[in-house]
């Protein structure tokens, strides 16, 4: 069983519009992360969290909020989505140290 | 500035035999840990292969191994007996001691094994 999920698997929006990404865990991780990649590119960080009700800012922030309601749940959030964030989204989790493990993508396509 | 390098953008090779994917890095930190993922053509992201940095000895996993030489601040990928299901890209991360679990990847380097 997949122990890290993401939904919605893809999805279209609107320039403008709301988007909230899920990612939900079982593996009793503490830390969590949302990546963003881009056709051709290895992963960057947007956000992450090490405990609940508590989000930190990754490498490129700007544009998108995080959520995180408990431990094993993460959200990112465009509140006003624009083409550039067009891209694949990548939730992980992990312990303090060790490798992290994926979920399976979201893929944003905003028009 | 960049941190994790992968210079290689693409390699082919016959299946079953060796291959090495290069990495170089940058840090500042005495302690940080480096790691091997894969990405299937579905998207999937696998964890691979891990070396932490306070370790002499090459970590081996599998028919993956590392070669980590840390005065060159690289830590190469070498795949021996390559199989068909070994294409994928593949990328190089780093998490430096003091930086709480964040990872720095580098652009990934695609591996085709022609059979």
């Amino acid at each position: 069983e997949a122990a890290v999920t993401q939904s919605p698997r893809s999805k279209v929006a609107v320039t403008g519009g709301k988007v909230t990404l899920s990612c939900h865990q079982t593996n009793n991780h503490d830390y969590m992360y949302w990546y963003r990649q881009d056709t051709g590119h290895g992963l960057r960080l947007i956000h992450y969290s090490y405990v609940a009700d508590s989000t930190e800012k990754g490498d490129i922030p700007d544009g998108y909020k995080a959520s995180r309601p408990s431990q094993e749940n993460f959200s990112l959030i465009l509140e006003l989505a624009s083409l550039s964030q067009t891209a694949v989204y990548f939730c992980a989790s992990s312990d303090l140290g060790v490798e992290q493990y994926f979920g399976p993508g979201t893929r944003l396509t905003v028009l | 500035a960049q941190k994790v390098t992968q210079t290689q953008t693409s390699i082919s090779v016959m299946e079953k035999t060796t291959v090495t994917m290069d990495c170089v890095y940058e840090t500042q930190d005495s302690s940080y840990f480096l790691f091997w993922y894969k990405q299937t053509a579905s998207g999937e992201i696998v964890f691979l292969i891990r070396q932490d940095s306070y370790k002499k000895e090459n970590a081996t996993v599998g028919h993956y191994s590392l070669n980590f030489q840390k005065p060159k601040s690289s830590i190469g990928l070498i795949i021996t007996a390559t199989q068909i299901e070994d294409s994928a890209v593949y990328f190089c991360a780093m998490r430096e001691g003091s930086a709480l679990g964040r990872l720095h990847f580098g652009a990934g380097t695609q591996l085709i094994v022609i059979p």
